[in-house]
């Protein structure tokens, strides 16, 4: 089955304790991208990645950093969390069709609590 | 800067009613644009995508159109059921890195 997959799916943790949320897709995408979630906000880009070794920021990068060594793989990892980044957490991924992405698809989301 | 309004914010219908989903943005220039489905607390389904050079696209009792020049989509759900009730975002891909969302519109189709 096509799918992106995050883990975990829920995590709670101390402010400033580094950690590392998972993505993988399945689908030989070269387009993946993080998005929070938060109320009021609505869906928000934070870094997104065209292909293999290929990172930028989107519109809320303060406070993540990602990185893209495999294909299949794009971690968000926060490296001293802080309550701010409590949110819940989807990872993407799309074909690319120019050099645009084409149809995402998102994973089950990561619901993360920063205390 | 793209903004992405979805109208209205919550609707309550009985089963079986027709309904309309509206969702306005305020530039054209877009690449595509994607209707999801997202039930509380988890991932975004996605439902339909229609390329810029699309009208419309019909999936099952899903169908959404597109009208650039006025800057609309719209989601008609034919004969709603409760199994339809869930938040239903517009997402426009427009620079081709990030897609931008709408804040949704939040239904409840009851029995």
């Amino acid at each position: 089955e096509a799918q992106v997959t995050q883990n975990p799916r829920y995590l709670i943790t101390v402010t400033g304790k580094k950690l590392t949320v998972t993505c993988s897709q399945n689908m030989n995408h070269e387009y993946m991208s993080w998005y929070r979630q938060d109320p009021g906000l609505g869906l928000r880009q934070i870094y997104y990645s065209m292909n293999v070794e290929v990172t930028d920021k989107g519109d809320v990068p303060e406070g993540y950093k990602v990185s893209r060594k495999e294909k299949r793989n794009f971690p968000l990892i926060l490296e001293s969390p802080s309550p701010n980044q409590t949110s819940l957490y989807f990872c993407a991924s799309s074909l690319t069709i120019g050099r645009a992405p084409y149809g995402y698809t998102f994973g089950s989301g990561t619901r993360l609590t920063v205390v | 800067k793209q903004e992405v309004t979805q109208i209205p914010a919550a609707l309550s219908v009985p089963e079986g009613e027709n309904l309309v989903l509206n969702c306005s943005f305020t530039d054209s220039a877009i690449y595509n644009l994607q209707w999801f489905r997202q039930d509380p607390g988890k991932g975004l389904t996605s439902l339909l995508l229609i390329q810029s050079s699309q009208r419309e696209q019909t999936s099952g009792r899903l169908n959404a159109s597109l009208d650039k020049s006025s800057g609309r989509s719209t989601l008609y759900i034919a004969a709603s059921q409760p199994g339809d009730s869930a938040t239903y975002l517009c997402a426009l891909n427009q620079a081709g890195t990030a897609l931008i969302f709408g804040k949704g519109t939040t239904l409840s189709v009851s029995s």
